[in-house]
């Protein structure tokens, strides 16, 4: 069963507006964390943002702010006042805990256009 | 402080070739993972470490080996390579706290042609 669904292959949005991406999971653990990893064309994956299962607040980094919605196992990255610099693919990530361990594993990606 | 490091960054193998993708990390981190990216798509994670000589397997385990014998260093091997496995590998390292979950640091990655 897939556990991370990110159901918009690509976006685009004028430059300056806000934009949402979507994730949602799948997990019976209480506890787990999400992340929104950023991917330019150069290929690095950058971290962007991260909300653990417990916080009770949604997690915002600068422009970035996740929309968590625990009973809807959703974990939306909202960007705000995009830039041209933000055209990237996007990946939302759970992380669960796991006897022994713990497991990452990445929706398909969102690939989000800015445009001028 | 390095992070991530992988080699090589390239890598063009035959059809039956094994090699030995690198990854090694100098931050202490307990957690490493192997992750490839075929194109246009997501990473898929293949096998992960606690620590050292803990491994388990991921999503996409098959036609890899990996061993973890120091904290710093966690190689995947192919043991036969096939044309399926051309990727890009992502290898990735992250601490293990009590908080139970960090961010993941990711290396450059490795892109893999098997013709």
């Amino acid at each position: 069963a897939q556990k991370i669904t990110q159901t918009q292959p690509g976006m685009f949005v004028q430059e300056k507006e806000a934009v949402t991406l979507d994730c949602t999971y799948d997990t019976s653990d209480p506890s787990y964390g999400l992340f929104w990893y950023k991917q330019p064309s150069s290929g690095e994956m950058i971290f962007l943002i991260y909300q653990g299962s417990y916080d009770q607040q949604n997690a915002t980094e600068g422009r970035y702010s996740l929309n968590f919605q625990k009973a809807r196992k959703s974990a939306n990255l909202v960007i705000s006042a995009s830039q041209l610099g933000d055209s990237a693919m996007y990946f939302c990530a759970m992380r669960e805990a796991y006897t022994g361990g713990f497991k990452t594993i990445f929706g398909a990606g969102t690939r989000l256009f800015v445009k001028a | 402080n390095a992070g991530v490091t992988q080699t090589p960054k390239f890598q063009v193998l035959k059809t039956g070739q094994s090699m030995t993708l690198q990854c090694a990390q100098d931050m202490n981190h307990e957690y490493m993972s192997w992750y490839r990216q075929d194109p246009g798509m997501g990473l898929r994670l293949i096998h992960y470490s606690v620590g050292a000589g803990i491994t388990d397997q991921g999503e996409v385990p098959n036609g890899y080996n990996v061993s973890r014998s120091t904290t710093e260093d966690f190689p995947l091997r192919l043991l036969s390579a096939a044309p399926s496995q051309t990727s890009v590998y992502f290898c990735a390292s992250s601490p293990v706290g009590t908080e139970t979950f960090d961010e993941q640091y990711f290396g450059p990655g490795t892109r893999l042609t098997v013709t």
